[in-house]
């Protein structure tokens, strides 16, 4: 592994459905990110985590979820997943959590919600 | 308010110089980022100003006025490679990032 993992990349998935996009990153940074991207729109902040142990709510963090149990994992879920949550997700990390530093994103997580 | 304004798309010619513009709105303010997105691909980071001023990194840079609520990327010598959405990203009081939608660029030879 080298830098943020995502899976699946891709995953069509039936509306009601419960699903959890994996997030592994090998850079022993702090804090991690969930995104998501839409058309025409900007990145928007799911959840996020400044350091393992501890989460929070980010601008649109209706029906999802997430833990933060060590450094490198970030698990994003939908417990029921809606058409509305089709979105390309991308996991993201900074080695300097509520400062300055680079975000460092994974490739994306393509979700189709039927 | 939090706004970020930039270009939907924008079209240059290879070789040429392009500059893509990026206005905030905020009451708090701890930094503007640019990133590059290439179809398909994930964001990379190009450049991050907090002083007002031009910060020049190769063939890219990026100007921030901070008074103005304003922010620039500049982009010389394009390539078709250059060919990609541009975001602009502002880093508000709590110290989150709160992204514009992003400038698509054409590039033609």
């Amino acid at each position: 592994i080298a830098g943020i993992t995502q899976a699946p990349t891709s995953q069509i998935l039936a509306a009601g459905r419960r699903m959890t996009l994996r997030c592994t990153q090998d850079m022993r940074h702090n804090a991690m990110y969930w995104y998501r991207q839409d058309l025409g729109l900007g990145l928007r902040l799911i959840h996020y985590s400044n350091t393992a142990g501890t989460t929070g709510k980010g601008e649109v963090p209706d029906g999802y979820s997430v833990s933060r149990a060590n450094t490198d994992d970030f698990p994003l879920t939908l417990a029921s997943a809606v058409p509305s949550q089709t979105s390309v997700y991308f996991c993201a990390s900074s080695d300097s959590g509520g400062g300055t530093g680079e975000l460092f994103f994974g490739e994306g997580s393509r979700l189709t919600v039927l | 308010g939090q706004n970020i304004d930039q270009p939907t798309e924008m079209t240059a010619t290879e070789g040429a110089i392009v500059q893509i513009n990026c206005t905030y709105q905020t009451s708090g303010f701890n930094g503007l980022f640019w990133y590059q997105q290439h179809a398909g691909e994930a964001p990379t980071f190009l450049s991050y100003n907090v002083l007002d001023g031009l910060e020049e990194k190769g063939r890219f840079s990026s100007f921030l006025s901070r008074s103005k609520g304003y922010s620039y990327l500049l982009l010389k010598e394009l390539q078709m490679k250059d060919s990609a959405s541009y975001l602009c990203a502002e880093m508000d009081s709590n110290y989150q990032l709160i992204w514009g939608a992003g400038t698509k660029l054409i590039i033609k030879p």
